[in-house]
This record gives structure tokens, sequence and C-alpha cells, in this order.
């Protein structure tokens, strides 16, 4: 039973504008969430955390919304650049600190 | 500093047969993650360490698969009479641990090929 999913497989957008990247869970005990960006014949690396005592979280041009009634985060890329296409995964974590991970999303920004 | 490592790279291996993937964590890491991506799909938990605790061994999929952690640092990931469907790319990830942060550093992963 998948705990984290990312409905959306793939995402354009034009350079400049706003790449908005969606993750929903089930699970009302997680208490961290994280985004991870991963280039092809990379691993993931760690790009921006929420813990759930918080709704929002900002790190420049990224910034993570987290709505626990509706057990949906966001992330928000402003302005999106070509560098950012990649694949980001969000991944959800207990207290025992198992995490767990959604499917990606691909995206592309266009140049 | 160096970040998490793991080899092979890529490890191409006939149906049936064992394979030993490596993971060295970051120096002064206590917890070390495995996890297995296949096409498609995304990271699946196969098993976590924790400093000198019990392995968190709960997305082991099948007793073909094991893992040891030898001294708190190098982890090795075994798979025993490897099947097709064991082909996938193999991720490991180290954090500082419990309490002190959930930010965890991956490794480039092996690409397992079973034919």
């Amino acid at each position: 039973d998948q705990q984290v999913k990312q409905n959306s497989p793939s995402l354009s957008v034009q350079e400049g504008r706003i790449s908005i990247l969606n993750c929903d869970y089930t699970n009302s005990m997680f208490d961290y969430f994280l985004w991870y960006k991963k280039y092809p014949a990379e691993g993931p690396t760690f790009l921006i955390s929420i813990s759930s005592i918080k709704d929002k979280n900002e790190d420049g041009r990224f910034t993570v919304f987290l709505n626990k009634s509706a057990k949906h985060l966001s992330l928000h890329i402003v302005p999106s650049q070509p560098g950012d296409s990649a694949v980001y995964f969000c991944a959800a974590a207990t207290t025992g600190n198992q995490f767990y991970f959604g499917t990606g999303t691909s995206l592309t920004v266009i140049p | 500093g160096a970040g998490v490592s793991q080899s092979p790279s890529n490890k191409v291996t006939e149906k049936g047969k064992d394979v030993e993937l490596r993971c060295d964590p970051i120096s002064g890491h206590t917890a070390l993650y495995w996890y297995r991506q296949s096409l498609g799909q995304g990271l699946e938990f196969l098993i976590y360490f924790q400093g000198n605790s019990a392995p968190d061994k709960s997305g082991l999929p099948s007793d073909r698969f094991s893992a040891e952690r030898t001294g708190g640092s190098v982890s090795t990931l075994t798979i025993q009479r490897t099947q097709q469907e064991d082909s996938a790319v193999y991720l490991c990830a180290s954090s500082l641990g419990v309490g002190l942060s959930y930010e965890q550093y991956f490794g480039p992963g092996t690409r397992l090929t079973v034919t």
C-alpha cells in the first residue's frame, strides 16, 4: 500500500514560471516531510524539508507547503530554471526514522 | 568531505547467482538505509540500521535478501539466488540518526541486472 503518493508522473514548465509539485500521504503519524531531487545516474539529493508542526518552509526559490488536514504537501519552485529539470521525490518519515517515498515527478523546465 | 559511496556501480548477473552490494556511509553517520528503485517505481525501503540496535528488516521482500553492517560503518546487501524481478537500482543512504537529523545522504546506487 503506497503511503506517499505523487499522482503526476511528469510536469513541464516554462523557464521563469512557477513549478508546483504535489504529494499526498495517508498516514497521520508522519511527523516530517522531505523533498529530494534526482538527476539520472545519481542518487537523490536532499532539497528541503518541513516538520509536521509547521505549514510552510522556504529556502531561496524553493518553498514547501504542508496541509495536514488534507494530508497534502507541495513544493513550489519560483522562478523555475532549466537546471531544475530532474525527478522530484517527496518522502515522509516517522519518529522511528522509517521513510516512505513517493514514485516521483519528472520536471522539465523549458528554456 | 566524502559522500556515500556504493560498489559496484553496475552488476550483471545470471538468474540464480548470489550478489553482494556494498555501501560506505558518511563517516560519523549512525543511521544507514537500503532502498531499491525498480523501473518506473519510487524508492522502496528495504532495511534500516541505527547504531548498535537491531536492524529494521521490515522492508526486505523475501528471505533471499539480507544485509549486515560491520563495525557500525560499511554495509553489505546480499541477494541470494537472484531472480529477474530483483533487477533494479539499489540505493544506500546514511544520516546522523534518530533525534539528530532526518536528512539522508544517498549514494549513486548500484544498478543490478539479472539475466
